[in-house]
């Protein structure tokens, strides 16, 4: 069962672009990360978000986590093409034991 | 610290054949994580173990999977007998507790191909 969603599954952009990237899911989550994952690596975590409506930022990236903690989203301002990547969110469940991995962005910037 | 250590990094066996997947955590962690990642169905969490103790299988595809973590800092995900279906990229990642906030960090995986 996928239990988060994430849109555009897809996106391919010119650098200094604007983006944002969806988390999504009708359960609630006691946490949530983004991780971003390049080609033939593991993930890496870049941020986890607690509390409903938390906005975190990490230079040109800011993350929110939805009032209700079912949803996230990923915004990236002027786009670069170090940002390539795959963006994974992924939710903890309410025991803190395991987390679960959306579905997957696929972000590419074109220089 | 190295990181997660995973062995082999690619892997390819013929249908039927066993395959052993090894994973060294990074020290001083006490969570492990086995994942297998596809394009059709992204990352997916197969076992976790706390305390070299496996705490939830509920993700392991079928009897032919099996995981072990004989001390804190080796753990094995077996197939037997693999099948084409199997083939994916596996990885282990490790935490320092089982924190809802605790970081994973992941090894650089294992590309399995089934012939």
């Amino acid at each position: 069962t996928q239990l988060l969603e994430q849109s555009p599954q897809f996106l391919s952009i010119q650098e200094g672009e604007n983006l944002t990237v969806y988390c999504n899911s009708s359960s609630v989550f006691s946490s949530l990360q983004w991780y971003r994952q390049e080609p033939g690596e593991g993930p890496v975590l870049l941020v986890t978000v607690v509390t409903g409506g938390e906005v975190k930022k990490l230079k040109r990236l800011t993350f929110q986590f939805g009032d209700a903690r079912k949803d996230s989203s990923l915004h990236i301002t002027a786009a670069q093409p170090g940002d390539t990547g795959l963006y994974l969110c992924a939710g903890a469940s309410h025991t803190g034991n395991q987390f679960y991995f959306g579905t997957g962005t696929s972000l590419t910037v074109i220089p | 610290d190295a990181g997660v250590i995973q062995s082999p990094r690619h892997e390819v066996t013929e249908m039927g054949q066993e395959v052993t997947l090894r994973c060294k955590p990074i020290s001083g962690h006490n969570s492990l994580f086995w994942y297998r990642q596809t394009m059709m169905r992204g990352l997916e969490l197969l076992i976790y173990f706390n305390n070299n103790v496996p705490i939830d299988d509920s993700g392991m595809p079928e009897d032919r999977f099996s995981a072990k973590m004989p001390n804190a800092s080796f753990s094995t995900l077996k197939i037997q007998p693999s099948e084409p279906r199997d083939s994916a990229v596996y990885f282990c990642a490790s935490s320092g507790s089982s924190g809802r906030t605790d970081t994973q960090y992941f090894g650089p995986g294992t590309r399995l191909t089934v012939l």
